[in-house]
């Protein structure tokens, strides 16, 4: 079944360190991975995408992701968060043909202390 | 250029009413993506159109939800009965799916309330 995993509900890291987000995914092709952030009261705003080729891409706001085909992983880092990175992260699956569905995972919600 | 545009952006009514949420996608997208999103169930695609047509709304979750769309343009979510348990931010998002490598783009959502 196809499915996206993100183990940690809560993360709480202080300002200027450095921050990884864990995301597994199940998925029977070759996936299409997306990280979002959403802020308080705000839609989901795309932080970067994975289709192929070079396996660490780079996104807005100075993140970055690391596809592991082998782990089936594809987590979010940050060398060093700021206070307004405070926010949740999802994970999204999608289909590489056929289907546009996206399977979000149940998200990690970022808390920074000053 | 302007992004998703969703209205109204909260929604306050009584059980029993009749809901529209709206959406207006990015200019020349063609698909189109109703979701709900609650805490205990976190984000749910309710239904997809394609060119305006409805492809899957296997995540309805029953006959109270109505979804239309009636050009390239504009979307409409319907509740009727409207019932608490309906309560939700419901997001609307929009593609290009003839290029595979476009992601969704989310609107602002609309916060949902029913007393």
């Amino acid at each position: 079944a196809q499915s996206v995993t993100q183990p940690d509900i809560h993360i709480t890291v202080s300002e200027g360190a450095s921050l990884e987000l864990r995301c597994n995914y199940s998925y029977g092709a070759t996936p299409y991975l997306f990280w979002y952030v959403q802020s308080p009261g705000q839609g989901l705003q795309l932080l970067l995408k994975y289709f192929s080729g070079d396996t660490l891409v780079q996104g807005i706001k100075g993140f970055e992701a690391e596809f592991k085909r082998s782990q089936s992983s594809f987590n979010l880092r940050k060398p060093s968060v700021h206070w307004s990175d405070a926010a949740e992260y999802f994970c999204a699956v999608g289909g590489s043909s056929g289907t546009y569905k996206y399977i979000f995972g149940t998200g990690t919600r970022l808390k920074v202390l000053a | 250029d302007a992004g998703v545009i969703q209205s109204p952006r909260h929604e306050v009514t009584e059980m029993g009413q009749e809901v529209t949420l709206r959406c207006k996608p990015i200019s020349g997208h063609n698909s189109l993506f109703w979701y709900r999103q609650t805490m205990m169930r976190g984000l749910e695609l309710l239904i997809y159109f394609n060119n305006n047509v409805p492809i899957d709304d296997s995540g309805m979750p029953e006959d109270r939800f109505s979804a239309k769309m009636p050009n390239a343009s504009f979307s409409t979510l319907k509740i009727q009965p409207s019932e608490p348990r309906d309560s939700a931010v419901y997001f609307c998002a929009s593609s290009l799916r003839q290029v595979r490598n476009q992601p969704q783009h989310f609107g602002d959502g609309t916060r949902l309330s029913i007393l």
